[in-house]
């Protein structure tokens, strides 16, 4: 079955500092991976995707995520935090193919502190 | 982006009785829509898939007769929470699938529902 594990339920860093929460999957078919970020009672939003083009991606918000096929990782990083960061982050797969549903992992909440 | 728009986005109703929530996709047709209900402090868990013409797919464990999906045009999918009790409170989310060359998910704003 396709997981999606991200380790560390919170994570706190200081502004300006480096962000980088982690997030896992399983597979044995390299599938599309997508980080999004929530705010306290919203929807989510697309921060970057990826889709079997480049294994660097560059998302929104200073934010970029790399894929690494030997570590079934796709980390998201930023290098300096800013307030505004602070917020609840998901990990998602999706598998090629028709199924277009996306399993998430159980999010990161991001601290950022003054 | 493509705009999902999703209401209300607060409700309380009373216990026993039914809530609609609407999805729609502002400015792209969705033949498949899902619905997701949030936990605090937890991830989202797919409730159900919502295909324009056709019966919708629940997970297991999801009460097909409880919560109430309509996909009736390819911009406007229901979720009715139907004779609501206190623990079908939290938060539940839309996402509409628009297809392409890049097929994405673009997700509603939410919608808290808190049964009294």
């Amino acid at each position: 079955a396709q997981s999606v594990t991200q380790l560390g339920s919170h994570v706190s860093v200081s502004e300006g500092a480096l962000v980088l929460l982690r997030c896992n999957y399983s597979s044995s078919v390299p599938p599309y991976l997508f980080w999004y970020v929530q705010y306290p009672n919203q929807g989510l939003q697309l921060l970057l995707k990826y889709t079997s083009a480049a294994t660097l991606v560059k998302g929104i918000n200073g934010f970029e995520a790399e894929f690494k096929k030997s570590e079934t990782s796709f980390h998201l990083t930023k290098p300096s935090a800013h307030m505004s960061d602070a917020a609840e982050y998901f990990c998602a797969v999706r598998y090629s193919g028709s199924a277009r549903q996306l399993t998430f992992g159980s999010g990161t909440q991001l601290t950022v502190l003054p | 982006g493509a705009v999902v728009s999703q209401h209300p986005s607060r409700v309380i109703c009373k216990s026993g009785t039914s809530v609609k929530i609407e999805c729609r996709s502002l400015d792209f047709q969705a033949t498949t829509m899902f619905w997701y209900r949030q936990f605090p402090k937890q991830s989202l868990m797919l409730m159900a898939t919502s295909n324009e013409g056709s019966k919708a797919t629940y997970e297991q464990g999801v009460e097909k007769d409880k919560f109430l999906i309509n996909h009736a045009s390819l911009t406007l999918s229901t979720l009715t929470v139907a004779s609501a009790h206190p623990e079908d409170s939290s938060f539940y989310i839309c996402s509409a699938i628009r297809e392409g060359l890049n097929t994405e998910a673009f997700f509603g704003q939410g919608t808290r529902l808190t049964v009294v």
